[in-house]
């Protein structure tokens, strides 16, 4: 079965660090790009960033709220996506979902389409 | 504030055909063909609808259409049935790696 599983949501202090991870199974996750998007509360759907394939270089890009605070990185071997937060703020509080930056059909692979998604993990920043 | 640009709110009876806009600059939509659109239940994660501007995912239903015009992209559903009640969200690659979703339109069915 094709899933991501999200993990290491929780509670922490403004300023706190948080580590999120995201299990991949049922698809080659070396040959997918990989994105986490965040929902706070009662909101819309806010892309967070996205990290390449190794093939393709395995850089990451940020959007502009998280840049030099968050990290997203991968360990193939291990099938996992991070992220990777510091320096937490209260706005950070959200709904985590990692998902692949990839949709192939039969004959291709297509980049920005987020086709295969996590259940999600919250995380909540407050004092 | 997004860069997209949704409206909040669109409605239509079982059976009727209803367009969700989404608006970005020629920096965004205008200059590449990578608006994708995404349906979001209550309490569930969001799930592809189309993806490229129009092309639709294995397994969507073809009552779902993408369009883009200048820096406009739509999202059409015909034969409106009450499970498309959902909250619909552009994306668009914005640039330098980035991508940015539009602030996201409740469909309500009637």
């Amino acid at each position: 079965e094709v899933q991501l599983v999200e993990s290491g949501g929780g509670l922490v202090k403004p300023g706190g660090s948080l580590r999120l991870s995201c299990a991949a199974s049922g698809f080659t996750f070396s040959n997918a790009w990989m994105t986490w998007v965040r929902q706070a509360p009662g909101k819309g759907l806010e892309w967070v960033g996205r990290i390449k394939t190794k093939t393709d270089g395995g850089t990451a890009d940020y959007a502009a709220p998280v840049k030099g605070r968050f990290t997203i990185s991968r360990d193939d071997s291990k099938k996992t996506l991070y992220l990777q937060m510091n320096s937490l703020k209260t706005e950070d509080t959200a709904v985590y979902y990692c998902t692949t930056d990839t949709y192939c059909s039969r004959t291709s692979c297509y980049t920005s389409a987020f086709d295969i998604w996590g259940q999600g993990t919250m995380v909540t920043v407050s004092s | 504030q997004s860069a997209l640009t949704q409206p909040a709110s669109v409605s239509g009876s079982p059976g009727q055909s209803i367009t969700i806009s989404c608006t970005g600059t020629s920096s965004v939509i205008g200059s590449y063909n990578l608006v994708s659109w995404y349906q979001q239940h209550p309490g569930k994660a969001p799930k592809l609808m189309i993806y490229e501007g129009s092309k639709r995912p294995s397994g969507v239903s073809n009552r779902f259409s993408g369009s883009k015009s200048d820096n406009t992209a739509s999202l059409t559903i015909s034969g409106l049935q009450a499970e498309d009640e959902a909250d619909y969200y552009c994306c668009s690659y914005a640039g330098s790696g980035t991508r940015v979703f539009g602030g996201g339109t409740k469909l309500t069915v009637l």
